[in-house]
């Protein structure tokens, strides 16, 4: 089994919302990946999270949070976002944080008005 | 000079024909090398991983991998309608550095009914 899970599928939020964006997975993956993309780009990495700590930032504004409350959970906190960050946020998961395989969940499609 | 660079398409094929695709990395480091499939609208599932030089078969999927020439390709054979997606390379970092993949910017193939 190699799913990752995410809710919601869709999300319109106002600039001055506040939402979160869930992960999930059950197959006992201890590195968790957030990325962002845009259409007709390829993804790209946001954080890294290595057995429940955040091992990579890639400078990423503060009006994004990300959150591990366990080695299962992945939660992206969004605060204040701007019209610009409207994209597609995916979630994925690996064994090992060091040049294994990632398996990517069905995303977030995000929308900011 | 890009990280991973792809060869850009899109890649028109007809049905049953073989599709092939090319991707190059900078970094002679790099350890890991992966391919993965997107549908429009869909986030990437991962097709094929190859590790060490040579041939990796997997059903109608071929991929190979140069290291002395920092190659990677990708053979799809007999393709369907089915395989029409925008195929992305990915390569993890060299040690320092291999949590993170970096992308290609992705080849769209269409197959011809």
């Amino acid at each position: 089994d190699t799913e990752v899970t995410q809710t919601p599928k869709h999300l319109v939020m106002g600039m001055t919302n506040k939402k979160s964006l869930k992960c999930e997975q059950h197959m006992g993956h201890r590195a968790m990946y957030w990325y962002k993309q845009k259409a007709k780009k390829p993804p790209e990495l946001m954080f890294v999270y290595s057995y429940e700590k955040l091992s990579i930032n890639e400078s990423v504004p503060s009006r994004f949070s990300p959150e591990c409350p366990n080695s299962s959970l992945l939660n992206l906190h969004l605060h204040a976002l701007q019209p610009e960050d409207s994209a597609l946020y995916l979630c994925a998961s690996s064994h090992r944080d060091r040049g294994s395989e990632q398996y990517f969940g069905p995303g977030t499609r995000l929308t900011v008005t | 000079q890009k990280e991973v660079e792809q060869n850009s398409g899109p890649l028109s094929v007809p049905e049953g024909a073989i599709a092939s695709l090319n991707c190059t990395y900078s970094d002679r480091g790099s350890q890991s090398f992966f391919w993965y499939r997107q549908y429009s609208g869909k986030s990437p599932e991962l097709i094929m991983s190859i590790y060490s030089n040579g041939d990796k078969e997997d059903g109608r999927f071929t991929a190979q991998l140069n290291k002395a020439s920092q190659y990677v390709s990708l053979l799809i054979r007999d393709s369907q309608p089915s395989d029409s997606a925008t195929y992305l390379c990915a390569v993890n970092g060299p040690p320092r550095d291999d949590y993170k993949l970096s992308f290609g910017a992705g080849t769209t193939v269409t197959v011809r009914a």
